[in-house]
């Protein structure tokens, strides 16, 4: 079955440390992105890439990075510089066209917890 | 700039009842709409899209949406509401600045009492 994996699904960080939440799609998508979700609160865009070895950043990119060194993976690694790191985290991936979009697909997230 | 916005944080609905749950939109040229829901603890999930066409669209799970664009409005309606239809619902644009980009907006909860 073709989708997008996320993992892990909770993952729990002491102060001070990198983590790295990893997306993969087999749907041969373009473009990947990465959301952030705060409860009661709508999606905020971290990172998007539409091409491997290219990416940009979104709205709210400090204290993260990505990487796309293969069109599959695009992981995120939420590192020290994040105050506030505790979050629902969402990687979508899609095609990419100027005459129209497909929409999104989304993974079922990682939950993001600071100890 | 190009923004979408949903009105409502909450809408409730008894079950049986027809549902809207409101979005308006703000782009330059053509818009392209989707509608997404989400449950708890899960991804979105893609519930129907407006390219061009006909003004009413219909998607997954019953729902329908209908293009307005002398009211730049694309709301979801469902004519009979279902419990497990309680969830977080996403109206978003296409940002016509990227090939691939969809703003969102800032959801509305969506619950139907038995």
């Amino acid at each position: 079955d073709g989708g997008i994996t996320q993992s892990p699904k909770y993952l729990f960080r002491k102060e001070g440390q990198n983590v790295t939440l990893s997306c993969e799609q087999n749907l041969n998508h373009d473009a990947m992105y990465w959301y952030r979700q705060d409860p009661g609160q709508g999606l905020r865009l971290i990172y998007y890439s539409q091409i491997v070895n290219d990416f940009q950043k979104g709205d709210i990119a400090e204290g993260y990075s990505v990487s796309r060194e293969k069109k599959e993976s695009f992981p995120l690694t939420v590192t020290s510089a994040q105050k506030n790191p505790t979050a629902f985290y969402l990687c979508a991936s899609s095609i990419v066209s100027d005459t129209g979009l497909s929409g999104y697909t989304f993974g079922s997230g990682t939950r993001l917890t600071v100890v | 700039a190009q923004s979408v916005a949903q009105p409502e944080d909450q809408v409730n609905v008894a079950e049986g009842n027809p549902l809207t749950v409101k979005c308006t939109y703000s782009v330059s040229g053509n818009p392209y709409l989707f509608w997404y829901v989400q449950y708890p603890n899960r991804g979105l999930q893609f519930l129907l899209k407006y390219i061009t066409g006909d003004n009413l669209v219909k998607g997954s799970y019953g729902f329908e949406a209908e293009f307005n664009k002398s009211q730049t409005s694309f709301h979801l309606k469902k004519p009979s509401a279902l419990v497990s239809d309680s969830a977080l619902y996403f109206c978003a644009v296409r940002d016509p600045s990227s090939a691939s980009k969809i703003i969102f907006g800032s959801g509305t909860r969506l619950s139907i009492r038995p």
